[in-house]
C-alpha cells in the first residue's frame, strides 16, 4: 500500500515556464512533507519542506503548497531552468524516528 | 562543512554472503538513517540511529542491522544476501533540530548474483 503517490512518472516543461509537480498521500498522521531532487549517480538533494500546520512555503524559485483536506501537495518551480532537469521525489514523515516515506518520483525534463 | 560520504561506490556479492556498507555523516549530525532504493522506486526506510542506538525501523527483516559510532560514522550490515537485496543503499544524516530534513550521501550500488 503506497502511502505517498506521484502519479506522473515524467513531465516536460519549456525553459522559463512554470513546472508543477504533484504528490498525493493517504496517511493523515504525516506531519512534515519534503521535496528532494535527484541527479543520476548522486544521492537525493533536499529542496524544500513544509509542516502540516502550514499551507505554503517559499524558497527562491521553489514553492510548496499543501492541501490537507485533499491530502495533496505540489511543488512549483518558477521560472524553470535547464539545471532543474532531474527526478523529483515527494516524501512525508510523522516525525520522530519514523523515517521518510517516499513516492516513486517524477522525472522533470526542461526543454530549451 | 563536509557532506555525507559513503563507501564503497559499487559492490558485487553472491547470494548467501554478508556485506557491510559504510557512511560518514555530516559533521554535527547525531541522527543517521539508511534507505534502500530499488530500480524505478523511491527510497525505502530501513532504520534510524540516534546517539548510537536504533530508534526507528521500517519493514525490513533482522538480517538488516546497523551500527553508529561517536565519530559520525555508521555501518549497514546485511546477512544472508538475497537477489532482491540488489539496490542502491543510501545513508542520510540530520541534526536534532530539524531531524526530518535529512541529507543524503551518493549511495552504494549493491549487486547480488
Amino acid at each position: 500500500d503506497q502511502q505517498v503517490k506521484q502519479n506522473s512518472p515524467s513531465l516536460s516543461v519549456q525553459e522559463g515556464r512554470i513546472s508543477i509537480l504533484n504528490c498525493d498521500y493517504t496517511n493523515s498522521m504525516f506531519d512534515y512533507f519534503l521535496w528532494y531532487k535527484k541527479y543520476p549517480a548522486e544521492g537525493p538533494t533536499f529542496l524544500i519542506s513544509i509542516s502540516s500546520i502550514k499551507d505554503k512555503n517559499e524558497d527562491g524559485r521553489f514553492t510548496v503548497f499543501l492541501n490537507k483536506s485533499a491530502k495533496h501537495l505540489s511543488l512549483h518551480i518558477v521560472p524553470s531552468q535547464p539545471g532543474d532537469s532531474a527526478v523529483y521525489f515527494c516524501a512525508a514523515t510523522r516525525g520522530g524516528a519514523d523515517g521518510l516515506t517516499f513516492g516513486k518520483g517524477t522525472h522533470l525534463i526542461i526543454q530549451p | 562543512e563536509t557532506g555525507v560520504t559513503q563507501s564503497p561506490t559499487h559492490l558485487i556479492k553472491t547470494r548467501g554472503q554478508q556485506v557491510t556498507l559504510r557512511c560518514s555523516s555530516q559533521s554535527g549530525h547525531n541522527t543517521v538513517s539508511w534507505y534502500q532504493q530499488a530500480l524505478g522506486q523511491g527510497p525505502q526506510f530501513i532504520f534510524q540511529y540516534y546517539r548510537e542506538e536504533e530508534n526507528g525501523r521500517g519493514n525490513f527483516p533482522p538480517r538488516f542491522s546497523g551500527l553508529q559510532f561517536p565519530n559520525y560514522s555508521s555501518e549497514l550490515n546485511v546477512n544472508a544476501l538475497e537477489l532482491d537485496d540488489s539496490a542502491l543503499y543510501l545513508c542520510a544524516s540530520s541534526d536534532g533540530k530539524l531531524h526530518y530534513e535529512q541529507y543524503f550521501g551518493p549511495g552504494t550500488r549493491l549487486t547480488v548474483t
